[in-house]
């Protein structure tokens, strides 16, 4: 049973570059959540997709935006990147319809913006 | 945004010892989850609560749910260096849907 996949590892990008950063969800799973975890803090929310919708968004700017595919999978992208976008990105999978908010995380894509 | 704050912020014990953490909000949260991250991966979930008052086991760990939904703890019993990592609490507030906040974090470090 796969769990969620996250791609690339590992990115570095140049200020003002844009970035997509690709999540491919645990079996049985229908939607995504993105999050950014910045050094020593905890994650935090940036958005959650279903049914290749944008279901519901954190306090992040229009920069940030994903898509969600018909095979459930996901991508977020980041455009006109700053210093401070340099973090831990976090692609979570759940099951919409059970009523239960069980996430399961992927290893993440670590971002370095210079 | 919503605020959960974990404490302590470390610990340091040694092995075989037990831990005991807790997660506080001002807020009411439907459901409230443990998860342990260890350093550049992401959080496992070990354990979820949806009812207040719910106690539940996940082998050496046990966490319960507070009656008013705004607090939680996490015991780990006979700690072991596996045990090392940073534990989050996280969870859905009443009125936010799906939106996830995570707390503070609470750091243990197990001495062999």
């Amino acid at each position: 049973d796969a769990g969620v996949t996250q791609s690339p590892t590992h990115l570095i990008k140049t200020r003002g570059q844009q970035v997509t950063l690709r999540c491919s969800p645990k079996s049985g799973h229908d939607t995504v959540s993105w999050y950014q975890q910045a050094l020593g803090q905890g994650p935090q929310f940036i958005f959650q997709y279903y049914e290749e919708e944008e279901r519901q968004r954190g306090n992040f700017p229009d920069r940030f935006s994903g898509h969600q595919f018909p095979n459930y999978s996901s991508e977020l992208n980041v455009n006109a990147l700053l210093l401070g976008d340099s973090a831990l990105y976090l692609c979570a999978s759940s099951f919409w319809g059970t009523g239960e908010d069980e996430q399961y995380f992927g290893p993440g894509t670590r971002l370095t913006v210079t | 945004g919503q605020q959960l704050n974990q404490s302590p912020q470390s610990m340091f014990i040694q092995e075989g010892e037990d831990v005991s953490m807790n997660c506080t909000s001002s807020s009411i949260f439907n459901t409230w989850l443990w998860y342990k991250q260890d350093p550049g991966e992401g959080p496992v979930l070990l354990i979820a609560l949806y009812k207040a008052g719910e106690l539940t086991s996940n082998g050496r760990l046990t966490a319960q749910f507070g009656i008013t939904r705004k607090d939680s703890f996490l015991n780990i019993s006979a700690s072991i260096p596996s045990d090392v990592g940073i534990y989050f609490c996280a969870g859905p507030h009443l009125n936010t849907g799906n939106q996830f906040y995570f707390g503070t974090g609470t750091s243990l470090t197990v001495i062999p």
